[in-house]
């Protein structure tokens, strides 16, 4: 099956800890992009990457960090500089192109809880 | 500033109904128009699109509408169902960039469909 997997489903931190969460996409889409949700809020991006080795800052990327060794992979770090990491994280793949619009999909999230 | 705006947090219907749920912008440089659809603890999946060209896109049971002048889309649910009970995301896909990578989302409307 096609997809995009985040693991783990549930993620409980130490306050100060960094914690790396996971996602991987079989789709061979080029574009990657990590999303947070909190309650009542919609999505806001955090980073996106449109090719292997290379990202972009989303609109609050502070005290996060990615990296893009893999077209599959794209790992977020969340650091102890985030103030308030608490939150469901969200995956997301899209090809890409300059035609109509890139459709993103969605993995199943990764609910964070910083203790 | 939000750009993508979604001034009703909740919805509720009767089966067989219609729903009506509606998303207002700011800006008037958006390609494209999307409609997530998302279950608690998953994550969105695309529901339907409209081009910034258009007026009317109808897939099934859900119609979209856009009202340039009018900075007003609405995503049009006929009959409604027990199983569309969900947040909706209202995005958009700002003007420019070939790739979906600056999807900006509204806060979500909950819809629930009483039976």
């Amino acid at each position: 099956d096609g997809g995009i997997t985040q693991s783990p489903k549930y993620l409980f931190r130490k306050e100060g800890q960094n914690v790396t969460l996971s996602c991987e996409q079989n789709l061979n889409h080029d574009a990657m992009y990590w999303y947070r949700q909190d309650p009542g809020q919609g999505l806001r991006l955090i980073y996106y990457s449109q090719i292997v080795n290379d990202f972009q800052k989303g609109d609050i990327a502070e005290g996060y960090s990615v990296s893009r060794e893999k077209k599959e992979s794209f790992p977020l770090t969340v650091t102890s500089a985030q103030k308030n990491p608490t939150a469901f994280y969200l995956c997301a793949s899209s090809t890409t192109g300059t035609g109509n619009y890139n459709e993103q999909f969605f993995g199943p999230g990764t609910r964070l809880t910083v203790l | 500033d939000q750009q993508v705006k979604q001034n009703s947090p909740s919805l509720s219907v009767q089966e067989g109904r219609i729903s009506i749920l509606n998303c207002d912008y700011t800006n008037s440089m958006f390609d494209y128009f999307l409609w997530y659809k998302k279950y608690p603890a998953e994550g969105p999946t695309f529901l339907i699109s409209i081009s910034s060209i258009k007026d009317k896109n109808e897939d099934g049971r859900f119609t979209v509408f856009l009202n340039k002048s009018a900075k007003h889309l609405s995503l049009h649910i006929v009959p409604s169902q027990p199983g569309d009970s969900a947040v909706y995301f209202c995005a958009a896909i700002p003007t420019g960039r070939g790739g979906s990578e600056k999807l900006v989302f509204g806060k979500g409307t909950k819809l629930t469909v009483n039976p």
